[in-house]
């Protein structure tokens, strides 16, 4: 069974860090491209990171709100993701979902339960 | 960025009625492979969100024959034949061709 679980999430205050994680199992991690998504309370579904395979040299994109202070990366020896976080705004309060990429033509299509980051003083 | 923009914003709809859902992107998501990198979520509440339909018509699997996707180029659509209880929640229509993706504003379908 294809699962992600992310982890890490948790209050933190403005200008904080924090590197939640993705664990991933039920498939073949290494060959799938990878993506973190976010969702503020109430509010629609936002993009934020997305990084490719080792055959593509670990490519990886941010969304604009969020270049320069989030980084996503993988260790495929580990079937993890991760979205190292610094210099937290109060705007990035969310749930942040770990979602595969199913390969078959941009079908996104196992999301986790999500982990909730509270920005906040 | 492509402009995804959803139509209505919210539906209530009487069980085993059909409900449709619209989709306007302000960019093409046809690939010159001939595929629209087009997608649809469903979100209950409290959950996260469930892929039912991407490149614009394909069901994911398990998804039942009920929910169909169609269209292509700019403008899309979701239709439910015969709505059920479990088909209540936030309807998202997501282009997965450019980087950002981006999201309608979601449509809220409830039961009558």
């Amino acid at each position: 069974e294809v699962q992600v679980v992310e982890s890490g999430g948790e209050l933190v205050q403005p200008g904080g860090s924090l590197r939640l994680s993705c664990k991933a199992s039920g498939f073949s991690f290494s060959n799938h491209y990878m993506d973190w998504f976010r969702q503020a309370p109430g509010r629609g579904l936002e993009w934020v990171a997305r990084i490719l395979m080792k055959t593509d040299n670990y490519d990886r994109q941010h969304a604009a709100a969020v270049n320069g202070r989030f980084t996503i990366s993988r260790d495929d020896s580990k079937n993890e993701l991760y979205l190292q976080m610094t210099s937290l705004k109060i705007e990035d309060t969310a749930v942040y979902f770990c979602v595969r990429d199913g390969m078959a033509g941009g079908d996104l299509d196992y999301w986790g339960k999500g982990t909730l980051v509270t920005v906040s003083s | 960025e492509n402009v995804m923009t959803q139509s209505p914003l919210s539906l209530s709809v009487t069980p085993g009625e059909p409900a449709s859902i619209s989709c306007r992107s302000s960019q093409s998501v046809l690939y010159s492979d001939g595929r629209n990198y087009l997608n649809w979520y469903l979100q209950r509440p409290g959950q996260s969100p469930q892929l039912l339909i991407y490149l614009g018509s394909t069901r994911a699997s398990g998804v039942p024959d009920r929910f169909s996707g169609s269209g292509s180029g700019t403008d899309f659509t979701l239709k439910i034949s015969r709505v059920e209880a479990v088909d209540v929640g936030v309807y998202y229509c997501m282009q997965a061709l450019h980087l950002p993706r981006t999201f309608g504003q979601g449509t809220k379908v409830e039961l009558k």
